[in-house]
C-alpha cells in the first residue's frame, strides 16, 4: 500500500523568508502524481503544486517550488518570500497515474508565518 | 459556481440519528471521492464512486456507513445511528477520470457534530 509521511507537524517562518516542508512516500509503482495541497482556516482544500513522476524537472508555481527526488521517494515544498496568507495546513499527497485512483494524504504540516 | 458543491455545510445530530451528506461534482466529472478529516488530522479516504458504482470502499467503516452516486442527482454519504466519534469534517472531491492532470477538486466540506 502507498503511504505518505510528513515528519514536521509544525513549522514557522518569518515573513519574506523561505521555508521548506518535507514529504516522503512509499510506493512500488513508477508512474504517479505527487501534490501539495493547502488548507487554510476556511478548511477549503486548495491545490498548490503538482508533479508527474515521469518528469525530471521540478515543478514551480510562482513562489512555490518542489524538490522531487524519485529514487529517494522525497517530495519537498519550498515556499519563497513567505507571506501571511501562506499560513495554513499543508498536505502532501500521492496518486497513481493509471486509472482514476484515490489520493493518499500525509498527516499535514501546520505552517505559521511570523510578521 | 461550477465547483464541487457540498451540503449541508454544518449538520448537528444527536446520538442514534442519521446523517446524510450530499455532494454534487463539478460539471463533467463522473468520479466522486469521500474523505473524512478528524480535528487536527489529515484527510482519510473513505470511498470512491462512479455513477451507479462503488469502485473502492476500502476506507469505509463496515457498519453504519454507506455511499451512493445515482445516475441522476448528487452523491450521498449516509451515516446511520451516529456516535460522537463520527464528529468530523467530511470532504467530497471529484475528477473527470484518467488523463486529466490527476488532481482532485474538493468541496468546502460538511462538518458533522454529534451531540
Amino acid at each position: 500500500a502507498q503511504t505518505v509521511t510528513q515528519s514536521q507537524p509544525e513549522m514557522s517562518v518569518q515573513e519574506a523568508e523561505t521555508v521548506t516542508l518535507s514529504c516522503t512516500y512509499d510506493t512500488s509503482e513508477s508512474d504517479y502524481y505527487l501534490f501539495w495541497y493547502k488548507q487554510p482556516p476556511s478548511r477549503q482544500m486548495i491545490l498548490v503544486i503538482r508533479q508527474e513522476a515521469y518528469k525530471q524537472q521540478n515543478a514551480t508555481e510562482n513562489r512555490f517550488s518542489v524538490n522531487f527526488q524519485k529514487a529517494a521517494k522525497s517530495f519537498s515544498l519550498k515556499i519563497s518570500d513567505s507571506q501571511l496568507g501562506d499560513a495554513a495546513m499543508y498536505f502532501c499527497a500521492y496518486r497513481l497515474y493509471q486509472g482514476a485512483q484515490k489520493l493518499v494524504f500525509g498527516q499535514g504540516t501546520r505552517l505559521t508565518i511570523n510578521p | 459556481n461550477a465547483g464541487v458543491m457540498q451540503n449541508p455545510r454544518h449538520l448537528v445530530r444527536r446520538r442514534g440519528q442519521e446523517a446524510r451528506l450530499r455532494c454534487s461534482p463539478m460539471k463533467g466529472h463522473s468520479h466522486v471521492y469521500w474523505y473524512r478529516q478528524l480535528p487536527e488530522e489529515g484527510l482519510k479516504f473513505m470511498v470512491y464512486l462512479q455513477k451507479e458504482n462503488i469502485i473502492d470502499e476500502s476506507g469505509m467503516p463496515k457498519e453504519r456507513f454507506s455511499a451512493e452516486f445515482p445516475k441522476e442527482g448528487p452523491s450521498i454519504l449516509r451515516i446511520q445511528q451516529v456516535v460522537r466519534g463520527d464528529s468530523a469534517a467530511y470532504f467530497c472531491a471529484s475528477s473527470p477520470g484518467q488523463g486529466a492532470g490527476g488532481e482532485l477538486f474538493f468541496g468546502e466540506g460538511s462538518r458533522l457534530t454529534v451531540l
